[in-house]
């Protein structure tokens, strides 16, 4: 098993704040993903990332941009949250030739 | 392109009977299905994975699941429910150039006493 970690688990902020949800690996990992939950619905991508310096966007349009300077990190930034921004964000990362993908326990956001 | 269709959006069931979860995939070649559980609060779980080997997939805690390509059927089942099964249920296919994973709706599954 991969071991996927996110942080924080649980955000409630203001409107207008600059937050960054933090997913980190430990297993050396060049592929690594986010993806978006709103509140009784499916998963979409949101970004994904190939190594380092490397970053994509995913099918999902989203206001937050994503970073990886490192391999073992892939935070998730948005500048200025909003209400519409409430949701969790899962970040997975692929485990072997199969690309089995494994998930972090999430960041459950909620903007007010 | 690849897409999956989940059946069902709410299944109830009593304890110790059975889980039948059904899921329809879509793909213009050999696919990669998966299985993934999702408690309340908590992020997602792997339950099992078929990668184009045994068609018959065994997963963790007593599911299971059958590819059957002539009817593009990816369904979860498990012989007897227990109250610990309550979950959100995705079924999810591999896809997309940068190897994404594309969910279903999801299903959620309920267990009564």
């Amino acid at each position: 098993e991969a071991d996927i970690y996110q942080t924080p688990r649980y955000l409630v902020i203001g409107t207008g704040k600059k937050i960054t949800l933090e997913c980190s690996q430990t297993m050396g990992h060049d592929k690594m993903y986010w993806y978006q939950q709103d509140p009784g619905m499916e998963l979409h991508l949101i970004h994904y990332s190939y190594g380092v310096n490397s970053t994509e966007k995913g099918d999902l349009s989203s206001e937050s941009t994503v970073s990886r300077i490192r391999t073992e990190h892939f935070p998730l930034t948005l500048e200025s949250a909003r209400p519409s921004h409430t949701s969790q964000y899962l970040c997975a990362s692929p485990l072997g030739a199969k690309n089995i993908q494994y998930f972090g326990a999430g960041t459950r956001l909620s903007v007010l | 392109a690849q897409s999956v269709t989940q059946l069902d959006s709410h299944v109830s069931v009593s304890e110790g009977t059975p889980v039948l979860l059904r899921c329809n995939y879509s793909s213009s070649y050999s696919p990669s299905l998966f299985w993934y559980v999702q408690h309340p609060n908590k992020g997602l779980q792997l339950l099992l994975k078929y990668t184009s080997a045994a068609t018959l997939v065994k997963g963790i805690n007593g599911f299971e699941a059958e590819f059957k390509k002539s009817e593009t059927s990816f369904h979860l089942t498990k012989p007897s429910a227990h109250m610990s099964d309550a979950a959100e249920y995705f079924c999810a296919i591999l896809g997309g150039g940068y190897n994404k994973l594309i969910f279903g709706a999801g299903t959620r599954l309920a267990v009564h006493p």
